[in-house]
């Protein structure tokens, strides 16, 4: 199994541009997030999906959108970017079962910077 | 979520024991103890977690006190690639959707 994964590692994007974060997992788990990391901070939760189809908002949802039209993938999308968009995004799953709501397996990042 | 408190840094020698303390005094009997490690620039990763039991799998062993208001994470013969950030979750089980929120975390510095 490859897990959690997630291109592009690196991206530099002009203010107003828009781009598409990709993840991709292969182990058939139902629950996607999406997570960003500024500098010297922890985990803000931006998006989760509880299914194919079915996806709501975390803490930071503003400037960004996620569609789950599959069970492996769960793509970002930046529209309009912003220099407080800069920061280290980081997809996650995880299995459905009451003992593993807190065993998520991340991916690891996409490194994002608006200039 | 019970709230966590960890020590901000501890500092380790190549090939001791170390153990990451967490309290969580305010924990609910639904609760578990998760354990995250995210070494520089990397994804976080899962290390192990529990309710009451100790527990134990390959990376490190998880005590939790009898009353459960504290934790400790043990990696048993710590390697300089253990230097990293550790993250103590309290998170309760069931079918929440299973936001995770991480604190400030201890940084373990393992040195030769």
């Amino acid at each position: 199994n490859a897990g959690v994964t997630q291109t592009p590692k690196f991206r530099i994007l002009k203010i107003g541009q828009s781009m598409t974060l990709q993840c991709t997992q292969d182990m058939n788990h139902n629950y996607m997030y999406w997570y960003r990391q500024d500098p010297g901070m922890g985990l803000k939760l931006i998006y989760y999906s509880v299914g194919a189809g079915i996806t709501d908002k975390g803490e930071v949802p503003n400037g960004y959108n996620v569609s789950r039209s599959t069970t492996e993938d769960f793509p970002l999308r930046l529209e309009l970017a912003a220099p407080s968009q800069t920061s280290v995004y980081f997809c996650a799953s995880r299995d459905f079962s009451g003992a593993s709501v807190g065993t998520q397996y991340f991916g690891p990042g996409t490194r994002l910077l608006v200039l | 979520d019970a709230k966590t408190t960890q020590p901000p840094s501890m500092d380790c020698a190549e090939g001791r024991a170390a153990n990451l303390p967490c309290n969580h005094s305010t924990i609910s009997g639904n609760e578990y103890v998760y354990w995250y490690r995210q070494i520089h620039s990397q994804g976080p990763q899962y290390i192990i977690h529990g309710l009451k039991n100790n527990e134990t799998n390959e990376m490190a062993s998880l005590i939790i006190t009898e009353d459960r208001k504290s934790s400790t994470l043990i990696l048993p013969h710590a390697t300089l690639r253990d230097t990293a950030v550790y993250y103590c979750i309290v998170r309760a089980g069931g079918t929440s959707y299973g936001k995770l929120t991480f604190g400030q975390g201890t940084i373990l510095t393992v040195h030769p």
